[in-house]
């Protein structure tokens, strides 16, 4: 089965900075695509990035980047020039490319950006 | 834009009464999803719909069972709710095969069993 590990409950970020959050995954499928989802306080859950493993070049949105190590089974999110808006749970998620697409979630990072 | 709309933000029931949380997507996806979502656990599948009256069970299905009689619609049904079903649920939908993967998600609702 796979798993999918956040391993910092919280984070904290000055605003204009830059903060990374990581992920780690755990998989025994070549193909399958990974995910940043973020989650506003009392808000619906938005798709921050999306990474296929089959790419080598990095996903980037933006101010929002991955690091993204197959090898490793690493994704990690950076983002730059932080926003007061960026302040969410934020959740790694990984999908399989066959199946019935059922995602795995990792268990979320809060960051908190202090003005 | 995709929209996935939840029944209810907050619900108070009570221990044993049977409670149904319902979810309808505009957008035409094959794929429904229910989530259940507590601190420190992140999200974890319940239910899953890949088409019209079919299901699947999840990580984590006793005590719920779902209803798929149209495509837009997927219920979360708590046959007999107990203190430990209290939660934030939410509900997402995504396209079918040979698409991004990407999930929309509802608003959820939090629901409170006393």
């Amino acid at each position: 089965a796979q798993t999918v590990t956040q391993s910092q409950p919280e984070m904290s970020v000055q605003e204009a900075e830059t903060v990374t959050l990581s992920c780690t995954y755990d998989t025994s499928e070549s193909d399958y695509y990974l995910f940043w989802y973020k989650q506003p306080p009392s808000r619906q859950m938005i798709l921050v990035i999306r990474q296929e493993a089959y790419k080598q070049q990095n996903a980037t949105e933006n101010r929002f980047s991955v690091n993204f190590q197959k090898a490793a089974k690493s994704f990690s999110l950076k983002i730059s020039d932080s926003q007061l808006g960026d302040a969410a749970m934020y959740f790694c998620a990984y999908v399989g490319s066959g199946g019935y697409q059922k995602v795995t979630f990792g268990t979320g990072t809060k960051l908190q950006v202090i003005p | 834009d995709v929209k996935v709309t939840q029944s209810s933000r907050y619900l108070v029931k009570r221990t044993g009464e049977k409670v149904f949380l319902e979810c309808v997507q505009d957008m035409d996806h094959e794929n429904m999803f229910w989530y259940r979502q507590d601190p420190g656990l992140g999200l974890r599948l319940i239910y899953f719909s890949y088409d019209v009256k079919m299901k699947e069970k999840g990580d984590i299905p006793e005590g719920y069972s779902v209803s798929r009689e149209k495509k837009e619609r997927f219920s979360l049904i708590l046959e007999s709710a107990s203190t430990n079903q209290t939660s934030m649920y939410l509900c997402a939908s995504s396209p079918g095969q040979a698409s991004s993967y990407e999930q929309y998600f509802g608003p959820g609702t939090r629901l409170t069993v006393t």
